[in-house]
């Protein structure tokens, strides 16, 4: 029964490939992001989709592309992958913020993205 | 300056100790603080909201200074299964909903 789910778990692979990570929630929420951790444990947001809408999009770069087929849906593309990608990808999903406030994210368990 | 900073520690302690955490936000428009907790490998999780009058559940107390941008969790009576990562976060001020995390405050607490 988990709110918060990623595919898959670990992600092993080569310099210049191309991947994808799956998020699904089942929390009813509006809103879901994309967070990476680094080694230094820095959590920073890439993504976030409103309902299937952009709108949160940080200094990311384009090989980074994100896909809401559905508000319970975000999917997280990556092209041509490189050595500093490799981190903890977190899916996370929350409510709508109101005005100017934020709200609880809930995470998934993350994906471990190593690339060789 | 970091948008949220805070000491990485590591803060080791013996159980049943008293321990405090700290850290400082930027954005004085900020308007959510939260304390999540981060278990070894593991998604962080909300540990506790933290409110303008401060708040206590349990054990931890947050408390919060808006005049001088500052967040304070406090841990009372320590126990082993509290080791963890503590993440200061505030809502960057927007409609977005968009939260900033700060670095963490690893606590060890030893037996």
């Amino acid at each position: 029964d988990t709110a918060v789910s990623q595919t898959p778990k670990y992600l092993v692979t080569q310099m210049g490939n191309d991947k994808s990570i799956k998020c699904e929630q089942n929390l009813g929420h509006d809103t879901m992001y994309w967070y990476k951790q680094d080694s230094k444990k820095f959590l920073k947001i890439m993504f976030s989709y409103n309902n299937k809408e952009l709108i949160i999009n940080e200094t990311v770069p384009n090989r980074f592309s994100p896909k809401s087929p559905d508000k319970a849906h975000l999917n997280l593309h990556i092209n041509s992958l490189e050595l500093g990608d490799s981190a903890v990808y977190f899916c996370a999903s929350s409510l709508p913020g109101t005005g100017w406030e934020g709200n609880e994210q809930f995470f998934g368990p993350g994906t471990r993205l190593t690339v060789l | 300056r970091k948008e949220v900073e805070q000491d990485p520690g590591p803060f080791n302690v013996p159980e049943g100790a008293t321990v405090a955490f700290n850290c400082t936000y930027s954005n004085s428009a900020s308007q959510s603080f939260f304390w999540y907790r981060q278990d070894c490998r593991k998604e962080p999780k909300l540990l506790m909201s933290v409110y303008s009058s401060g708040n206590e559940d349990g054990r931890f107390t947050a408390q919060l200074n808006r005049a001088s941008q500052y967040i304070s969790l406090l841990i009372r009576d320590s126990k082993l299964s509290d080791s963890a990562t503590y993440l200061c976060v505030v809502n960057y001020p927007s409609n977005t909903g968009k939260l900033i995390f700060g670095q963490g405050t690893t606590l060890q607490v030893k037996p």
